[in-house]
């Protein structure tokens, strides 16, 4: 069985704040690594593609990290605003699965004055 | 504007009644997906197409079944087997390329009349 696992599960910061959230996957196997964005009312919207040990990405005040040695991945957020309230998903593909992503089941990111 | 067109948006079931959800989309992805989410849990994988008129079952097959005979095009129905069918079903697509971010419609929420 292939978990991918997020931590926390919810989180509420104050605007202004940086925030980080872990996604963990087994190591071994593993091809790609997603992080989305799901915002209430609206559909998942991809932010990040990650497939190297060692790969960063960043977007905006939205960075994330990958290690593939020890099956994580890092997503930050500098200097939260009201916006980035959202869900955060992170998902997995792995070798022999075809085009199949495994999902975590999200971080809850709510952010206020 | 390219994307996926999920509909309807709300949709409720009598005991006994096959029902479909229509998935339709312009951005010449080969690769289609339905997916179902639970209070509390990641998105769950029913059925994914890698091509036209070929598809594999997901994780949670049981109760749903699926057609794609366009490669625009991937419905999924419900069946009376489905004993639990209250949930929110969406739609992804994705080149095949392995990696790909995988684009979504806004959702279908399904509930027991």
């Amino acid at each position: 069985i292939l978990n991918v696992e997020q931590s926390p599960q919810s989180l509420h910061v104050q605007e202004g704040d940086s925030t980080n959230f872990t996604c963990s996957f087994p190591s071994s196997n593993f091809y790609a690594l997603h992080w989305y964005r799901w915002e209430t009312a609206k559909s998942p919207e991809a932010l990040f593609v990650m497939t190297l040990n060692g790969d960063e990405k960043k977007k905006g005040r939205i960075s994330a990290t990958l290690n593939t040695k020890e099956g994580y991945s890092y997503l930050y957020i500098k200097g939260s605003q009201p916006e980035d309230s959202a869900t955060y998903l992170c998902a997995s593909y792995f070798t022999g699965t075809a085009s199949k992503l495994t999902f975590g089941t999200g971080t809850r990111l709510q952010v206020t004055l | 504007d390219g994307g996926i067109t999920q509909s309807p948006k709300y949709l409720f079931r009598k005991e006994g009644q096959n029902v479909t959800l229509s998935c339709e989309q312009n951005l010449n992805h080969d690769a289609m997906y339905w997916y179902r989410q639970d209070p509390g849990q990641g998105l769950r994988l029913i059925y994914y197409s890698q091509i036209v008129n070929d598809f594999q079952k997901g994780d949670i097959a049981e109760g749903y079944s699926v057609s794609r005979e366009k490669k625009e095009s991937f419905p999924l129905t419900v069946t009376s087997a489905q004993k639990n069918p209250t949930a929110f079903y969406l739609c992804a697509s994705s080149s095949n390329l392995g990696g790909q971010p995988q684009h979504f419609g806004d959702g279908t929420r399904l509930s027991i009349l």
